[in-house]
């Protein structure tokens, strides 16, 4: 069974630096396209960026290019979304999803149950 | 790049249709078939339901098309049922080689 399971709630203050995680279950994991997607609270979807972990090509959204990055560790079929300096703004609910495309027509088939984040001092 | 248009709210009485508007640019929804929606319940990560403008995955109910005219991407609802009450988003992918999504729009079974 296809699954993709993020890491848990955090709760940080500003300025400090954090890295969540989405590991792949049940499907070959370099063979597919992780993207990253946040929700606000009470708002919709934003695309944040995408990774293929058999070559680690990564793009970003000029939204979040430079605010954050992400990798991939294929040893552990684990990808990553990390902040170095974290904002209150940053406070929202981020979810990993796969797809087997991205250039020819992205679709998140299976996505992960999300990882609720709240910065507050 | 803004995001897609979607409108807030869109509500029908179980058994009617309804209709969900995506509208982008020439630069994303009016460039590619590559249109995708999705269905989010409350509390509850995104579930694909369209790709491709048009493509259902298996498993997904034959209540839910997908169409394109121009720079507008449509989900239509058949047989509206209680369950079908969710947040649904469109996304495209855009010239830019980047993705863009909707606000969402709100289901109500009334």
């Amino acid at each position: 069974e296809v699954q993709l399971v993020q890491s848990g709630a955090e709760v940080k203050k500003p300025g400090e630096s954090l890295k969540i995680s989405c590991k792949g279950f049940g499907y070959d994991f370099r063979n597919f396209w992780i993207a990253w997607v946040r929700q606000m609270p009470g708002k919709g979807l934003e695309w944040m960026g995408i990774i293929h972990p058999g070559d680690s090509d990564t793009r970003y959204s000029p939204s979040f290019e430079g605010q954050v990055s992400i990798s991939v560790d294929r040893s552990t079929n684990t990808a990553y979304l990390q902040w170095s300096r974290l904002k209150t703004s940053d406070s929202a609910i981020y979810f990993c999803a796969r797809s087997p495309t991205y250039t020819t027509g992205w679709y998140g088939d299976y996505w992960g149950q999300g990882t609720q984040v709240t910065v507050s001092s | 790049q803004s995001a897609l248009t979607q409108p807030a709210s869109v509500s029908g009485s179980p058994g009617e249709s309804i209709t969900i508007s995506c509208t982008g640019t020439s630069s994303d929804v009016g460039a590619y078939n590559y249109v995708s929606w999705y269905q989010q319940h409350p509390g509850k990560a995104p579930k694909f339901i369209i790709s491709d403008v048009y493509y259902r995955p298996s498993g997904v109910s034959n209540r839910f098309s997908g169409s394109k005219s121009g720079n507008t991407a449509s989900l239509a609802i058949s047989g509206l049922q209680a369950e079908d009450e969710a947040t649904y988003h469109c996304t495209s992918y855009t010239t830019s080689g980047t993705l863009l999504f909707g606000g969402g729009t709100k289901v109500t079974v009334l």
